[in-house]
């Protein structure tokens, strides 16, 4: 199974800051990884698609990028809604699809 | 759009079997993946396996190949995910997700299902 490793898995920041995580896999993915939002209590909500695809809603501020094996999740300036947890998901290949473990944005 | 209605919270003994529904409207039920993914208190979320439909033949990951049994009954257009044997570790919250492409990215979400293993 291709295994996706977040970083950091927790992160301290204030609103109006830029910040970066990175989704690493264990093998390459192309661009099959999406990124998904999820608020204590809330069902996750999707952000990115296909490393840097935003989904139809979502605040340009939130943007994708990547290919292969590293690829990154960017809030330009961060809204006091943006402090949830964040993660990473790869569907190249399956079974089984896999998910990151998660950054916690604080 | 696609809305997905999961069964309520369960309490189960360890050794039983839990089975939790997901009853989909909007969209093309027949035609979209189903998957379940469940989410242990506090941890990230594990992929169990999915089914489309149309195809009718379910995947499944390898950590519950032969406790998990995914269906889905396309009259009502709901899924169902079956799980025996249950031990303390599969307490989480199990969720079915919609993929509009084939075990492609998530776009719609059940509320999500308490399963609770306790003696």
């Amino acid at each position: 199974a291709i295994q996706l490793t977040q970083s950091p898995s927790s992160l301290s920041a204030s609103v109006g800051d830029r910040v970066t995580i990175t989704c690493r896999a264990s093998q390459g993915v192309s661009t099959a990884l999406a990124w998904y939002q999820q608020k204590p209590g809330k069902v996750p909500k999707i952000l990115i698609y296909d490393a840097s695809t935003l989904e139809s809603g979502v605040p340009s501020r939130f943007s994708g990028s990547g290919f292969g094996t590293e690829f990154t999740l960017s809030i330009s300036s961060l809204q006091p809604e943006d402090f949830a947890t964040y993660f990473c998901q790869q569907f190249h290949s399956i079974p089984p699809l896999t998910f990151g473990q998660g950054t916690r944005l604080e | 759009q696609v809305h997905l209605v999961q069964s309520g919270a369960e309490v189960r003994k360890p050794g039983s079997s839990v089975k939790v529904s997901c009853k989909a409207s909007g969209g093309t039920f027949s035609s979209y993946t189903i998957n379940w993914v469940r989410q242990a208190p506090g941890q990230g979320f594990e992929w169990m396996g999915g089914i489309i439909p149309i195809l009718g033949t379910p995947k499944y990951t390898q950590n519950f190949q032969g406790r998990l049994t995914i269906t889905t009954d396309e009259s009502t257009s709901t899924a169902y995910m079956d799980l025996n044997s249950l031990r303390s570790e599969d307490t989480a919250i199990y969720y079915c997700a919609v993929s509009a492409t084939y075990y492609g990215k998530f776009d719609f979400w059940g509320q999500g299902t308490l399963v609770t293993v306790s003696s």
